[in-house]
């Protein structure tokens, strides 16, 4: 079965710099979420996508911008990069809200800030 | 505030052995509640959830958890563990506020060894 796509899956960025990442969500899902997971820690929601809105918004700080596209594909966009954003950032999928829906996670970008 | 704990950290078994991982959530409504595995390097792999219904859920490779609400506790078990369980454990609750997004919420995870 399809699952979650995301690219690329490592990257390395010198601090200041922007990085994109993307997200392809199992086919006929329509709600897409990013997490963030440090070195050591559990993963923490950054904000979510529903039909191409944003639906919910976590600890995303104000340098990282993200969207939802017409194939639901997703971006997250992060600009003026520190050393701190070095982690590794999850997407998950699912089809609908409601909360029933199981999120069906992707294998992570994993994002160095040198 | 939602929350969820996992109180230990690591936890080292013997292969065969049985094995039971604690987790203990803080959510005022119904809970959705999520066991997920992440070997190093890798992704997070669904092992089992609970919506509602049977309070005793099965999931994958043998896993299965119990649903205690008298406790507010989900705590993954498996009766005998292979070496190949080796990994990081998370449990999670799904929030949902009246229809927004169902986002999880994580405990710390539980890193478990497994000894020949």
């Amino acid at each position: 079965a399809a699952g979650v796509i995301q690219s690329p899956r490592h990257l390395i960025k010198e601090k200041r710099e922007t990085a994109t990442l993307k997200c392809y969500p199992i086919p006929r899902h329509d709600t897409v979420y990013w997490y963030q997971q440090g070195p050591g820690q559990d993963p923490q929601f950054l904000i979510s996508f529903y039909e191409k809105m944003q639906s919910d918004k976590g600890s995303i700080p104000d340098r990282f911008s993200a969207q939802q596209f017409s194939d639901y594909h997703s971006e997250l966009n992060m600009s003026s990069l520190e050393l701190g954003d070095s982690a590794l950032y999850f997407c998950a999928s699912s089809l609908g809200l409601a909360g029933v829906e199981t999120q069906y996670f992707g294998p992570g970008t994993r994002l160095l800030v040198l | 505030a939602q929350s969820v704990t996992q109180p230990d950290i690591h936890i080292t078994v013997s292969e065969g052995a049985s094995l039971e991982l604690r987790c203990n959530y803080s959510y005022g409504a119904t809970p959705y509640l999520f066991w997920y595995v992440q070997s190093p390097g890798q992704g997070l792999q669904l092992l089992l959830k609970y919506f509602s219904g049977d309070t005793l859920v099965q999931g994958i490779k043998g896993f299965e958890a119990e649903f205690k609400r008298s406790q507010s506790s989900f705590n993954l078990r498996k009766p005998s563990v292979h070496w190949s369980d080796a990994a990081e454990y998370f449990c999670a609750v799904g929030v949902n506020y009246g229809g927004a997004t169902n986002k999880l919420i994580f405990g710390t995870g539980t890193l478990l060894a497994v000894q020949p």
